[in-house]
């Protein structure tokens, strides 16, 4: 079954940009049938969808970050990426990589995610 | 932003019991309801999608009803590893939105 684990920084400071890769394997980036979604998690809360990206290039963001982030794709690598700049300490977060697939006529869901990584804004 | 509102926000129970978690969406989002299960320091997993289909490996004691604004998940006889925080999430409308989640905890 696929796997996906996220990559990067532990600490970013403010006023920076957060970046994080997730690495697929048994699975394709290339597979037409899914999205490659970023979700977070703030300390003992609930979940935050940030956006995806699909193969092709194309991506959605949530409009409450959209100003900050950019979700990329390298299909040679198997991976994508999350950019969000300008962060604050309200972006601390367990950050999530997943797959969505999309189901006809159900909408998406989530199937398949990484252990997650806990990123710290803090100077 | 379509809100997602799960009750209770907690739930004591015991090993055998049927327990019911209620998810409410702000407005319709037809059947597109997935539901999730998540341990301490675990990613979640998925469980249930469009409202009522189980995904392949959970076991059947899961289930889900519902459509337009009201859903539930209902778990038939409680094991020992169903203690966790359950969520639901609309894929109806963009951004995805989840439940705050339900803390099924051991009475």
């Amino acid at each position: 079954q696929v796997q996906l684990q996220e990559s990067g920084p532990g600490l970013v400071k403010p006023s920076q940009t957060l970046s994080l890769t997730c690495t697929v394997s048994r699975g394709s980036v290339s597979s037409g049938a899914y999205y490659w979604s970023w979700i977070r998690q703030h300390p003992g809360k609930g979940l935050e969808w940030i956006g995806y990206i699909h193969y092709s290039g194309s991506t959605l963001y949530n409009p409450s970050l959209k100003s900050r982030l950019t979700i990329s794709i390298d299909t040679s690598e198997n991976q994508f990426s999350l950019k969000l700049n300008s962060v604050t300490a309200a972006d601390t977060a367990i950050y999530y990589c997943a797959r969505e697939l999309m189901v006809r006529g159900s909408g998406d869901c989530f199937d398949y995610w990484g252990q997650g990584t806990l990123v710290t804004v803090s100077s | 932003d379509i809100q997602m509102t799960q009750s209770p926000s907690s739930l004591s129970a015991s090993v055998g019991d049927r327990v019911t978690v209620t998810c409410r969406a702000s407005q319709s989002v037809s059947n597109y309801l997935n539901w999730y299960q998540q341990k301490p320091g675990k990613a979640p997993k998925f469980l249930i999608y469009a409202a009522s289909r189980l995904q392949s490996g959970v076991p059947s004691r899961f289930s889900g009803s519902g459509s337009g604004t009201d859903f539930t998940l209902t778990i038939s006889s409680l094991q020992p590893e169903d203690f966790a925080t359950y969520y639901c999430q609309q894929s109806y409308s963009i951004p995805h939105t989840f439940g705050q989640g339900t803390n099924l905890e051991v009475k």
